[in-house]
């Protein structure tokens, strides 16, 4: 257990589809964040919330749209993808910014 | 830019064995460490951290060490189980801001 869980764990797909990527944390933690790992690249910081409101937004295509309801959820809402989406999409959270975050298990995002 | 790398990308040890790895970074306004360790089909797990008023700090079977004169990070493991393969990212940050920059990872391979 983890304390962040993400759903779901796979998906597939196709470039017109909308879909949602959803993240829970149990920890109490104050700040959220979506991070997209691909295959030999670092991790790419996508999204932060810290408080419920977003304070990074790291030059991520409009395809891609956060949204942080309460301090215990971040949802990814995708439409329109590419092909280079494809990728794992981690969500992490922390106490408040810049401690130790703890990351989900992550979503298998593949865009056919 | 301003990146976070590390000195090499696979690492075999013998078990039992010390394991290091290394990580160097570029950018002098980060003043906090980490490292996590990522196993296979798991989201990264935070292992330990160092603020920049510390040049070394013990945990459990690890140690990191920093040498802010020539920007280096090291992560060391005590006696490699089988357990400690997996890929480990170190990771830096400014205290002011929310961004944490991931370096490109080391992939730790247990020789039985």
């Amino acid at each position: 257990e983890t304390g962040v869980t993400q759903t779901p764990r796979h998906l597939v797909m196709g470039m017109t589809n909308k879909k949602s990527l959803k993240c829970e944390q149990h920890l109490g933690h104050n700040a959220m964040y979506w991070y997209k790992q691909s295959a030999k690249k670092p991790l790419e910081l996508m999204f932060v919330y810290n408080f419920k409101e977003q304070t990074e937004n790291n030059s991520v295509p409009s395809r891609f749209s956060p949204e942080c309801p309460n301090s215990s959820h971040l949802f990814l809402h995708l439409h329109t993808l590419q092909p280079e989406d494809s990728a794992l999409y981690l969500c992490a959270s922390s106490q408040v910014r810049n401690q130790p975050q703890h990351f989900g298990d992550g979503t298998r995002l593949s865009i056919l | 830019g301003e990146s976070v790398g590390l000195h090499l990308p696979t690492l075999s040890v013998q078990e039992g064995d010390n394991s290091i790895i290394n990580c160097a970074y570029s950018n002098s306004a980060s003043d906090y460490f980490i490292w996590y360790k990522q196993e296979s089909g798991k989201g990264p797990q935070f292992i330990i951290d160092i603020r920049s008023n510390m040049d070394k700090r013990q945990g459990q079977r690890v140690t990191v060490l920093l040498n802010k004169t020539v920007k280096h990070l090291s992560l060391q493991i005590a006696a490699t189980q089988p357990g400690d393969s997996a890929v480990y990212f170190c990771a830096e940050a400014q205290s002011s801001y929310d961004k944490v920059i991931f370096g490109p990872g080391t992939s730790l391979s247990v020789i039985p």
